[in-house]
């Protein structure tokens, strides 16, 4: 199985351009979550979905936006990018009955 | 405060060594306590987690939580070039709606052949 992919693997976006990084999981978890990852500041969660149809805020939200209109897929936009969403972003998906969080290779995006 | 402080590092052993890397955590009431390893350009992997305090062995990797402290601490006896890798503790945000992860800093870690 895949587990779960991520696209695109890197981008180089203009700022105030609009983009969505693609997240989709193969395991049927009900719970997915949207990571960025920065030298020195580790992992901090974007967004987050219990399951289908709902969505949560998490540490660092602003500026950034989800979906979640079925279990596979769980889209994370970016409506007018800035330098400071210069990141790796990593989506990840969990089981209800489980603790571990399965994570994607990421997507590597530098807004110029 | 952060919830979650890790020394970042980076951190460099010679092959055979024991490693001991470190977290500290804010509130008493997390009772789940994890370590992922992230290899370089890899999205992270679960080493292993604990619950509440005490020891958990996994060949040669040991994690330990002291809750009295709060302190969590992974350790690697005869360290191997492969384990070379950003390790990052993680602790889970008591069960609510979500299974929220918190995470520390990394350390980056290098061992010598």
């Amino acid at each position: 199985t895949a587990g779960i992919t991520q696209a695109p693997t890197s981008q180089i976006l203009a700022a105030g351009r609009s983009m969505t990084l693609r997240c989709t999981q193969d395991m049927r978890h009900n719970a997915m979550y949207w990571y960025r990852q920065d030298l020195g500041l580790g992992l901090r969660l974007i967004h987050y979905s219990n399951t289908a149809g709902t969505t949560g805020k998490g540490e660092v939200p602003d500026g950034y936006s989800v979906s979640r209109a079925n279990t596979d897929d769980f889209p994370l936009t970016l409506a007018s990018a800035v330098p400071s969403q210069t990141s790796v972003y990593f989506c990840a998906s969990s089981a209800h009955w489980q603790h571990e969080q399965f994570f994607g290779p990421g997507t590597r995006l530098t807004v110029l | 405060q952060k919830e979650v402080e890790q020394d970042p590092g980076p951190l460099s052993v010679p092959e055979g060594a024991i490693v001991s890397l470190n977290c500290t955590y804010s509130n008493s009431a997390f009772q789940y306590f994890m370590w992922y390893r992230q290899y370089s350009r890899k999205g992270p992997e679960l080493l292993m987690y604990t619950y509440s305090s005490g020891n958990k062995e996994d060949g040669r990797f040991t994690a330990q939580v002291d809750k009295s402290s709060k302190y969590i601490s992974l350790f690697i006896r005869d360290s191997q070039p492969s384990d070379s890798a950003t390790y990052l503790c993680a602790i889970l945000i008591p069960p609510g709606e979500a299974q929220k992860l918190v995470f520390g800093q990394g350390t980056r870690l290098t061992i010598n052949p």
